[in-house]
């Protein structure tokens, strides 16, 4: 069953802790993405990498922190830097000239 | 400028008529223009998409027209269903922006019975 799998669906994190939300596609894409969505602001560009061991801040990078291991893995720290964390994440994964991106199902975080 | 700007925001139709969605970009060096469809607590999937060398494009109920003169491109959704009701993003990119896409605020549509 081909796609991305983001983990967990739920997660709470409470004030001062550093969170770490999934993010796996066996696609074969090289190139993933963390947007963050809240409401009536559609979706803001957190991270991307376009190749393993690299990456880049998108739009809305302070208080996030990434790292690209390997080709099938993207996870995204929330760290206690990020003052207002609730939000839905999502992951995405491309590949081709178009850049046609596929999402996972998301991760809804919350504040304790 | 790289922002799309979507409306409207929310959008009700009856069951059987026409649903338009509408963005407009200034960023003249995008050229390619997909729109996406997300359930609620779901990630978007990506519904059609368009390049600003053909004038409209049509997938089914689902048909994008492209205005390059004035920088504005649309969604229509005829015979609109209940299972329609989505929340519907478009998205613009460039090369030069790596193909990072550029979303739209979101229009949340409500088809009803």
């Amino acid at each position: 069953d081909g796609g991305i799998t983001q983990s967990p669906k739920y997660l709470f994190r409470k004030e001062g802790q550093n969170v770490t939300l999934s993010c796996e596609q066996n696609l074969n894409h090289d190139a993933m993405y963390w947007y963050r969505q809240d409401p009536g602001q559609g979706l803001r560009l957190i991270y991307y990498s376009q190749i393993v061991n690299d990456f880049q801040k998108g739009d809305i990078a302070e208080g996030y922190s990434v790292s690209r291991e390997k080709k099938e893995s993207f996870p995204l720290t929330v760290t206690s830097a990020q003052k207002n964390p609730t939000a839905f994440y999502l992951c995405a994964s491309s590949s081709g000239q178009e850049n046609i991106q596929y999402f996972g199902a998301g991760t809804r975080l919350s504040v304790l | 400028q790289q922002q799309v700007k979507q409306s409207p925001q929310s959008l009700i139709v009856q069951k059987g008529g026409i649903s338009i969605i509408n963005c407009a970009y200034e960023n003249t060096a995008f050229d390619y223009f997909p729109w996406y469809q997300q359930f609620p607590g779901k990630g978007p999937a990506l519904l059609i998409a368009i390049r600003p060398d053909v004038s409209e494009k049509k997938e089914g109920r689902f048909t994008i027209s492209f205005n390059k003169s004035a920088k504005q491109f649309s969604l229509h959704i005829m015979d609109s269903q209940p299972g329609d009701s989505a929340t519907y993003f478009c998205a613009a990119s460039s090369k030069g922006s790596a193909r990072q896409l550029t979303f739209g605020s979101g229009t949340q549509l409500t088809v009803l019975p």
